[in-house]
This record gives structure tokens, C-alpha cells and sequence, in this order.
């Protein structure tokens, strides 16, 4: 198997409710990323991880927490999450975390509804 | 702020050309990204200027103008497949990426 593979491809929760979002690279990559896409808005990132060690934080509420235990496996935990989370949730990877065009590749993503 | 302004939907006809335009305002610049996303799959990169003028993949070509803080995507031939949006995303001198809301292109028999 090869590129960005994410799972589930749709999750509906509760605000009460704890999950986790899965993300595998067999691209050999250095970084990997969480972003936020919700409709008609720009993509929001939201963490980024290079060689296992989380290197930013946008900000991001703590009801979401990341985890990254190598460099090809990312995870999002989610706990009591808002209804305004709901959003398609986009992991990515890149060579490095780039100052040049490193391109990122993206899994296809995790539809999160939250009633 | 940092802002990249894009056409939120555009439509055109198969066999046609279509340009979409991204203009951009960030605290610096290293590189702007086109990437294509198909309704309910991952982001594709497309395409990455950093110096200014034009660059050519067959029938996808995208050009950069530094100095007026603009970028342009040039689809030609157009085919049905090429229904996807559009995605414009420019590094700023922290090397972060600063994203567009994306542009939906809407191709009509």
C-alpha cells in the first residue's frame, strides 16, 4: 500500500464521546500534519509533527489532543467535541517540513459530524 | 493579516480553457501551490512557482507575478474529469503555508 491512508472515512459522534482519527504514511516522510477543512473556508492547520516531535500548534482547543508515536503513524484524539467541529479532518505528509516546495500529500480524510 | 483571494466557483465547457486567479497578500513569499481535490478525496499537488513567469504540464499550466502578488491556474482542453476545486496556497517568510478557500470548477458538457 502505498501514500496517505486515513481511518475512518466518516465518524459521527457525540459531544460526550471519546475517538480517535488514524493516519498511516508509506511514503517514507519526515513530517505529517493535521489540518482542518470545513466548506467554503481554508484549509486550517492545526499540527505538525517532524521526526516524531511536535513542532506546532495553531492554537487548537484542547479537546483535540495529537499523537505521533513514529514517524508514520499519526493519530487525533477527540473528547467532548462541539458541534462546530464537525469538518473533514485532513492528515498530510512531506519529506520535511519544508523551507522549499516540498509538496504535501494528503489522505483522503475523516468526515467528523458531531451531534 | 495574511489573505489569499481566489473565485469561489467557476463554470466552463468541455474542450474549453478556463484560467483561475489567486492573488495573494502575505508577510513575505517563498513559493505558491496549486493543488487539485476531487469532491470527497485527498488534496493532489498540482503545481509550485517560486520565480516569476509561466510553467508548463501538459494541459495544466500555472504563472507567477511576484511583484503584483498574483498567480494564475491555466487548465486547457478541458474534460469532464477536470470538475474538482482548486486549491491556492502561499509559503510566507515563516515558510508557513497560507491557504485559499479554494476555487469550484464546474465543467458542462
Amino acid at each position: 500500500e502505498t501514500g496517505v491512508t486515513q481511518t475512518p472515512r466518516h465518524l459521527v459522534m457525540g459531544m460526550t464521546n471519546k475517538k480517535s482519527l488514524k493516519c498511516e504514511q508509506h511514503l517514507g516522510h519526515n513530517a505529517m500534519y493535521w489540518y482542518k477543512q470545513s466548506a467554503k473556508k481554508p484549509l486550517e492547520l492545526m499540527f505538525v509533527y517532524n521526526f516524531k516531535e511536535q513542532t506546532e500548534n495553531n492554537s487548537v482547543p484542547s479537546r483535540f489532543s495529537p499523537e505521533c508515536p513514529n514517524s508514520s503513524h499519526l493519530f487525533l484524539h477527540l473528547h467532548t467535541l462541539q458541534p462546530e467541529d464537525s469538518a473533514l479532518y485532513l492528515c498530510a505528509s512531506s519529506q520535511g517540513e519544508g523551507t522549499g516546495g516540498e509538496k504535501l500529500f494528503f489522505g483522503s480524510g475523516t468526515q467528523l459530524s458531531v451531534l | 493579516g495574511q489573505n489569499i483571494d481566489q473565485p469561489t466557483e467557476m463554470t466552463a465547457t468541455e474542450g474549453a480553457i478556463v484560467q483561475i486567479n489567486c492573488t495573494y497578500q502575505t508577510s513575505g513569499f517563498n513559493g505558491l501551490f496549486w493543488y487539485q481535490q476531487h469532491a470527497g478525496e485527498a488534496p493532489t499537488f498540482l503545481s509550485y512557482n517560486v520565480l516569476d513567469g509561466l510553467e508548463e504540464k501538459g494541459r495544466f499550466s500555472s504563472f507567477l507575478s511576484r511583484s503584483k502578488g498574483y498567480s494564475y491556474l491555466l487548465l486547457k482542453e478541458l474534460q469532464m474529469k477536470d470538475s474538482a476545486s482548486y486549491l491556492c496556497a502561499v509559503k510566507d517568510s515563516n515558510y508557513q503555508l497560507i491557504w485559499g478557500a479554494g476555487t469550484k470548477l464546474i465543467i458542462k458538457p
